[in-house]
């Protein structure tokens, strides 16, 4: 079976600071990654995602991943903190075994929050 | 529509009551998921659709769940006999083809 560890349930950065919130996962097969963030009140949105090709992902907001498979690893990281990226932050794995079936197991949520 | 919609936004149930839950995809996408999200066990699937069919119903928590996809479009997340521990967000997400899928903002369920 499929698992995601986040490590860390709450990440706190001080504004302009390096964020780095990391996500290990489990897969038998070659997985399919994702971060998603959350705002209060609100869905998931799809930060960035791996599936194939190029180990360093870069997605939205000027957030990036790296896929490293021998450490099992999707770490999330930004330069530069915003107060705007204070939310909560799923990391997420997936794979084909189900055929065209992507269901996503998630890990618990990291909950950053940025200071002033 | 522009995204996922779901209704309702908030639904406030007596225990033992029915609720059912909406949810319209994106135009076009023949994958449909439905999510819980729960302060004890987090996110967690429940049902994937493929067009109208269900091949994957693992996550449904026990058979008071149910759920149903019309026209390859919208669905209907059923709960009998509402219970304290179905409390949660029930999330909604779509996909064309592929792993990237689109969520909707999710309906908060209280049962009191």
């Amino acid at each position: 079976a499929q698992s995601v560890t986040q490590l860390g349930s709450h990440v706190s950065v001080s504004e302009g600071a390096l964020v780095l919130l990391r996500c290990n996962y489990s897969s038998s097969v070659p997985p399919y990654l994702f971060w998603y963030v959350q705002y209060p009140n609100q869905g998931l949105q799809l930060l960035l995602k791996y599936t194939t090709g190029a180990t360093l992902v870069k997605g939205i907001n000027g957030f990036e991943a790296e896929f490293k498979k021998s450490e099992t690893s999707f770490h999330l990281t930004k330069p530069s903190a915003h107060m705007s990226d204070a939310a909560e932050y799923f990391c997420a794995v997936s794979d084909l075994r189900g055929g065209s079936n992507y269901k996503l197991t998630f890990g618990k949520g990291t909950l950053l929050t940025v200071n002033p | 529509g522009a995204g996922v919609s779901q209704s309702p936004s908030n639904k406030v149930t007596e225990k033992g009551k029915d609720v059912e839950l909406r949810c319209d995809p994106i135009s076009g996408h023949t994958a449909l998921y439905w999510y819980r999200q729960s302060l004890g066990q987090g996110l967690e699937f429940l049902i994937y659709f493929q067009g109208n069919s269900a091949p994957d119903k693992s996550g449904l928590p026990s058979d008071r769940f149910s759920a149903e996809r019309t026209g390859g479009s919208v669905s209907t997340l059923t709960i009998q006999r509402t219970q304290q521990e179905d409390s949660a967000v029930y999330l909604c997400a779509s996909s064309l083809t592929g792993p990237e899928a689109f969520f909707g903002q999710g309906t908060r369920l209280t049962v009191v």
